[in-house]
């Protein structure tokens, strides 16, 4: 089974901080990664991904994510945190074989909150 | 990116009557997507893969004979939500993947279904 774990629920950072978003992993095999951000009233948007090469991936809004073997994980990053980033982010995975195949799970979501 | 809509974007119905919710892929076609229930700050659950031309794949615990999907174009894929009853209020998701590999997935704003 594969399985996503956000530690988080709750993320507080001032703007203009740096701010990390944590996540973990269990799959089989290779893991493709995701983390995925809604904000209010609005579908899941698509941030950035890992599928394989450099273990550092830079994705959208100035966001990125680190991925880790050893440790599975693959938290989120930014280098100075806007206020316009809060949101509910979701770090998924995306399994390869048996009946996870194509599918993915999502972890439960951490709320981000900057406060200005 | 890709865009995927979803209709309607909300909808109340009485207990007892079928709601449809349609998800369509507006600049790509899709041969699978997925349907999932939101709760309130909780994260999302998978409950069917939809394939274009066959009969989709429901996860363990989804009625197939409440929730019926059909997938009869690359581009739509319909949810309805029969004989509805209010546990089944929530805010239902769709996605889909690009053709090709790239694996992330592009969500529907969602449809939020109340059932008095």
């Amino acid at each position: 089974a594969q399985s996503v774990a956000q530690p988080e629920d709750q993320v507080n950072v001032a703007e203009g901080n740096p701010l990390t978003v944590k996540c973990t992993y269990s799959v089989s095999g290779n893991p493709y990664l995701f983390w995925y951000v809604q904000y209010p009233n609005r579908g899941l948007q698509f941030l950035l991904k890992y599928i394989t090469g450099d273990n550092l991936v830079k994705g959208s809004y100035g966001f990125e994510a680190e991925f880790n073997k050893s440790q599975t994980s693959f938290h989120l990053k930014k280098p100075s945190a806007l206020v316009s980033d809060s949101a509910l982010y979701f770090c998924a995975v995306r399994g390869l074989y048996n009946t996870n195949a194509g599918k993915s799970t999502f972890g439960d979501g951490t709320t981000l909150t900057v406060k200005p | 990116g890709a865009v995927v809509s979803q209709h309607p974007s909300w909808v109340i119905c009485k207990s007892g009557t079928s709601v449809k919710i349609e998800c369509r892929s507006l600049d790509f076609q899709a041969t699978t997507m997925f349907w999932y229930r939101q709760f309130p700050k909780q994260s999302l659950m998978l409950m069917a893969t939809s394939n274009e031309g066959s009969k989709a794949t429901y996860e363990q615990g989804v009625e197939k004979d409440k929730f019926l999907i059909n997938h009869a174009s690359l581009t739509l894929s319909t949810l309805t939500v029969t004989s509805a009853h209010p546990e089944d209020s929530s805010f239902y998701i769709c996605s889909a993947s690009r053709p090709g590999g790239s694996y992330e997935q592009y969500f529907g704003p969602g449809t939020r279904l109340t059932v008095t």
